[in-house]
């Protein structure tokens, strides 16, 4: 079954624990990106990769890492958690261009930082 | 201003009832449009693309103006199953997302 996979779907932590939320497709994507969604503010880019090894800032990237060093696989890392990253986070992969492509999203994954 | 702009919601309909929403887009160079569902507490799934000429799927209608800068989605005979968000995807080299809508069909 075509889909994106995410884990941990839930999880309580404090501030400062580092955490790594994996992200994971097997649709052999090349475009793969994470969001944060909050109320009022919608769903905002976070990272994005175009391919394995090429990754760039979206729209709110500071207080996270991503890296890409397979196709399949996309981690969005927290090295220092605060309460202000407490949000709802989705994994998205598509074809390239994404412009032109629909995405598809994991389940996501709940995350609040106390 | 926001680069995509969603009807505030929420909106509240009696089965049978036709409901539409637009989403407007600042960016005149955008490429391709997208309308996804997102029930709550889950992802966004896609419901339909955009195409220039408009696009019909069953009870669904999506249309796009291109001088005006907004895209519509038309449900027809809505179903208590409609009842969900509405997010608008507008891209023009990456994906910007609406707030949504949000949408109940009452019996």
């Amino acid at each position: 079954e075509a889909q994106v996979t995410q884990n941990p779907r839930y999880l309580i932590t404090v501030t400062g624990k580092k955490l790594t939320v994996t992200c994971s497709q097997n649709m052999n994507h090349e475009y793969m990106s994470w969001y944060r969604q909050d109320p009022g503010l919608g769903l905002r880019q976070i990272y994005y990769s175009m391919n394995v090894e090429v990754t760039d800032k979206g729209d709110v990237p500071e207080g996270y890492k991503v890296s890409r060093k397979e196709k399949r696989n996309f981690p969005l890392i927290l090295e220092s958690p605060s309460p202000n990253q407490t949000s709802l986070y989705f994994c998205a992969s598509s074809f390239w261009p994404p412009d032109r492509n629909e995405q598809y999203f994991g389940p996501g994954t709940r995350l609040t930082v106390t | 201003r926001k680069e995509v702009e969603q009807d505030p919601g929420p909106f509240n309909v009696p089965e049978g009832a036709t409901v539409a929403f637009n989403c407007t887009y600042s960016n005149s160079a955008s490429q391709s449009f997208f309308w996804y569902r997102q029930d709550c507490r889950k992802e966004p799934k896609l419901l339909m693309s955009v195409y220039s000429s408009g696009n019909e799927d069953g009870r669904f209608t999506a249309q796009l103006n291109r001088a005006s800068q907004y895209i519509s989605l038309l449900i027809r005979d809505s179903k208590l199953s409609d009842s969900a968000t509405y997010l608008c995807a507008v891209n023009a080299g990456k994906s910007t997302f609406g707030d949504g809508t949000t949408l109940t069909v009452k019996p």
